[in-house]
This record gives structure tokens, sequence and C-alpha cells, in this order.
């Protein structure tokens, strides 16, 4: 199984700033997502963390708005630009286990942006 | 077009009732099918996965199925908690290298004293 810490749990925001949330893992992974969960709905895939590169992002998500770093195999972070209230949401990390490739989550972000 | 789609969107059974959660899916290819729990307020956790040759797998109190031929699958919840409570999400590994994860968009479970 992994670990995973993400921080903030929640945050507040003004809208037209910008939040970062990071994601640390207890161990190496290759593989590491950023999901977006809006409320009530499920889970939509934002991007692949990609170590070394740039992420690949879905359709409908652009590195502008969702700037994406992986500077290792334990670490990513996630930016959310130039927030507007639709952004409110929860974000969370993911990464695929190497054995199992069962995906193990984060508590997630809860970001709420007036 | 790849999609799962679980019914029903939500769900309201007395504590010690039993409950039973679908999960329909155009997944192809089809590699697994992983059931999880997600508790208010926290990430999703994997109860139970599901391969193309397996047809039942129980994790105590949940039993999911999957009919790879129709492409469905259910979770069983027997003797249901208060802790029960949450949203149960059906998610299929497949399509293009077996790569890719699909998501339903969850049951929301609600169990009452």
């Amino acid at each position: 199984s992994a670990v995973i810490s993400q921080k903030p749990s929640r945050d507040i925001c003004q809208r037209g700033t910008s939040l970062t949330i990071q994601c640390q893992v207890d161990s190496q992974v290759t593989m590491m997502f950023w999901y977006r969960q809006q409320p009530g709905q499920s889970l939509t895939l934002i991007a692949t963390a990609n170590q070394g590169s740039e992420a690949t992002y879905e359709s409908g998500f652009v590195i502008d708005k969702f700037p994406i770093s992986r500077p290792n195999l334990t670490f990513s972070t996630l930016t959310v630009s130039n927030m507007s209230p639709e952004d409110s949401s929860i974000y969370l990390c993911s990464v695929e286990g190497r054995r199992t490739g069962e995906l193990f989550f984060g508590e997630g972000s809860r970001l709420t942006v007036l | 077009k790849n999609q799962v789609e679980q019914s029903p969107q939500s769900l309201i059974i007395l504590e010690g009732k039993n409950c039973t959660l679908q999960c329909n899916y155009t997944v192809s290819p089809f590699s697994n099918l992983r059931w999880y729990k997600q508790d208010t307020g926290r990430g999703p956790v994997s109860l139970t996965i599901m391969t193309f040759s397996e047809n039942t797998k129980s994790n105590g109190r949940y039993t999911a199925t999957l009919d790879a031929d129709t492409k469905q699958s259910s979770l069983h919840i027997t003797a249901s908690q208060l802790s029960d409570s949450a949203s149960y999400i059906c998610v299929v590994r497949g399509g293009y290298n077996f790569n890719k994860f699909y998501f339903g968009s969850g049951t929301k479970l609600n169990v009452k004293p």
C-alpha cells in the first residue's frame, strides 16, 4: 500500500488568486495522478504527473490553469491558477500501486473560492 | 465510448438491512474492476478488485460480483452498519493499452438507525 499526504486539507481563497497543493508519497511510485471531485460528483482526471517531464493533461484541462510539478518519484504539486468560484472542489492526489495496480488516494484538498 | 454507469444514484436503508449496488460498463478492452468506498471528506479506499476470470469475491460484509459477458458488476452489502454510510464508486481499468481508469458517478448510501 501507499500512504499519501496532501496539504492543505482545506482552504478558502479569493477569486483571482492561485493555490498550490502538495502531495507526498511514502514510497517511490511511477504513476501519480491529480483528480478533481466537484460537489456531489465522482472523480475527474485532471492530469498525470510525469517525473522529469511535462504532465499529461486530459481534455478540458490546460497547463496554464493547472500547472503541475513532479521533481521526483515521491512528490508532486498541483497549482490552481487565477481561481474562480467554479474551481471550488476537492482535489485528490492518487498513485498507482506498483504491485497491485490499485489506485491509492490522498485525503483530498477541499478548496472554496469566494 | 468507454463509460461506467452506476445505480442507484442514492440509497437510504435501515441499519441491519442488506443492499445491492449496480455498475454497468462499456469499457473495452477490460482489465479489471474495483469498488471503492469514499467516506465524507476522505479519499476513496479500495474494497475489492474483480478480474476477467472472477465471478464473486467477498471482503467481510461486502460481496462483489462480475459478469464479464454482460459487463455488469454488483456490490452487495450484508447486515448494513451506520459506518457503511458513504459513496461507493465503481472504477474500471481498461481501454487502449489497458492503462486508463474509468470512474462511475458513485452511489451515495445512507444507513439510518
